[in-house]
């Protein structure tokens, strides 16, 4: 099975700090995803990662920022936090770069709060 | 690009009785389609998936979807539902790219 591991699973820090979430995968998947997640807007994408050291900005990218220097591991940045980036976030990763029809398997998520 | 709609943000039905959740989506080929269920406080799981074949697909939980081309529908059923089926059920859409849509989510509540 598939074991996308999200470090934290509550996060509280204060608005303008720098937070770093981590996510990783023990699958040797190519595609890692990172989402968030706020009632009644379902998933939206921030940033996904096709390969190592690359990165493509999705839906919701102005705020963040992303890391991927080896393969499984995912980091999603707040560079300097808001209290509007207070949601969960969640890490998914997916097999194959070209295999679109695979599904993406999702970590537990970590809810952060901005104070 | 695709997007997808999930008319229902929240639905209750009695333990036992029948379940649909409706899905419509939009994309202009064959989509790949998608059903996660999240519990509280958990991540994604898959229940099931289509993209080709058989438009009746078979998932976890005795789940099931039928994919409908002509109405751009993938519902998901399950024929008895249990109590522990009370969750949030959240349909996907994926295409020939990265990109995979996710619906705002059905809140299921079971009754006794």
């Amino acid at each position: 099975d598939v074991k996308v591991t999200q470090s934290s699973r509550y996060l509280v820090k204060r608005t303008g700090e720098k937070v770093f979430l981590e996510c990783v995968q023990d699958m040797d998947h190519e595609n890692m995803f990172w989402y968030r997640q706020d009632p009644g807007l379902g998933l939206r994408l921030i940033y996904f990662s096709y390969d190592v050291k690359m990165k493509e900005k999705g839906d919701i990218p102005e705020g963040y920022s992303v890391s991927r220097e080896k393969k499984e591991r995912f980091s999603l940045i707040l560079e300097s936090a808001s209290t509007n980036q207070t949601s969960m976030y969640l890490c998914a990763s997916r097999q194959d770069r070209g295999r679109f029809n695979q599904p993406q398997h999702f970590g537990d998520g970590t809810r952060l709060s901005i104070l | 690009a695709q997007s997808v709609t999930q008319p229902d943000i929240h639905i209750t039905v009695s333990e036992g009785a029948s379940l649909e959740l409706r899905c419509n989506y939009s994309y202009g080929a064959t989509p790949y389609l998608f059903w996660y269920v999240q519990s509280p406080g958990q991540g994604l799981q898959l229940l099931l998936k289509y993209f080709s074949g058989d438009t009746l697909v078979q998932g976890i939980k005795g789940f099931e979807a039928e994919f409908k081309r002509s109405q751009s529908s993938f519902n998901l059923r399950k024929p008895s539902v249990h109590w522990s089926d009370a969750a949030e059920y959240f349909c996907a859409v994926g295409g020939n790219n990265n990109d995979m849509r996710f619906g705002a989510g059905t809140r299921l509540t079971v009754k006794p």
